[in-house]
């Protein structure tokens, strides 16, 4: 069964737009990490946020917002007022700590049109 | 710029053939992870390893193993290549002897097997 669920393959917005990219992850354990990471054209992975199961407040980074909900296991984020180098492919990803793994969702890729 | 080294940037070998790639971690990291990145199979998490023992497998052929070494580097060994083990690896490094930190991620090597 998928761990990390990422329904949009592909997003396309105009700049100055917000979007939001969507996470939906599975686990039975009480204790568990949610990330987010961008992979940009260059290719290399850039770590952007992590949560732990017991904190479900809501993060604001610049223009970046995370909304973690654990009753709808949804690990949303927010990207406000985007801009042309937001363009990338967004992971979310799970830390479980049964057998300590670490799952990545399949990748939502953004394009922003200038 | 992570900190962390990967070699080589690019491989191309036979099918048949075994390669060996490289990481380095970041300064004071003891953790190191190894990912693979395929368009079919997506980001998946292969092995981890701290301060020298193994520490997570995930979904790691039994052709492909790993180790790490006493000065931290690791080596990924992948043995009697096929096409579908083209793709791109990723190395990781983090201080956390689990999965449930940030993790800093390498610029991959791209392997193609012909």
């Amino acid at each position: 069964a998928q761990k990390v669920t990422q329904a949009q393959t592909e997003i396309s917005v105009v700049e100055k737009e917000d979007v939001t990219l969507d996470c939906v992850y599975e686990t039975r354990d009480t204790t568990y990490y949610l990330f987010w990471y961008k992979q940009p054209p260059s290719g290399e992975l850039v770590f952007l946020i992590r949560r732990n199961s017991f904190d479900e407040q809501n993060e604001i980074s610049g223009r970046y917002s995370w909304n973690f909900q654990k009753s709808t296991s949804s690990f949303n984020f927010t990207i406000t007022a985007s801009q042309v180098v937001d363009s990338a492919v967004y992971f979310c990803a799970l830390s479980q700590d049964t057998g300590n793994q670490f799952y990545f969702g399949t990748g939502t890729s953004l394009t922003v049109i200038p | 710029d992570s900190g962390v080294t990967q070699t080589p940037k690019h491989l191309i070998t036979a099918t048949g053939q075994r390669v060996t790639l490289r990481c380095s971690p970041r300064s004071g990291d003891l953790s190191v992870y190894w990912y693979q990145q395929s368009l079919d199979q997506g980001l998946q998490f292969l092995i981890q390893y701290y301060n020298g023992e193994e520490r997570a497998k995930g979904n790691i052929l039994e052709r492909f193993s790993a180790q790490q070494f006493p000065d931290l580097h690791s080596e990924l060994n992948l043995s009697s290549l096929e096409l579908g083990d083209s793709a791109l690896y990723f190395c990781a490094s983090s201080d956390a002897s689990g999965t449930y930190n940030e993790q800093f991620f390498g610029p991959g090597t791209r392997l193609t097997v012909l």
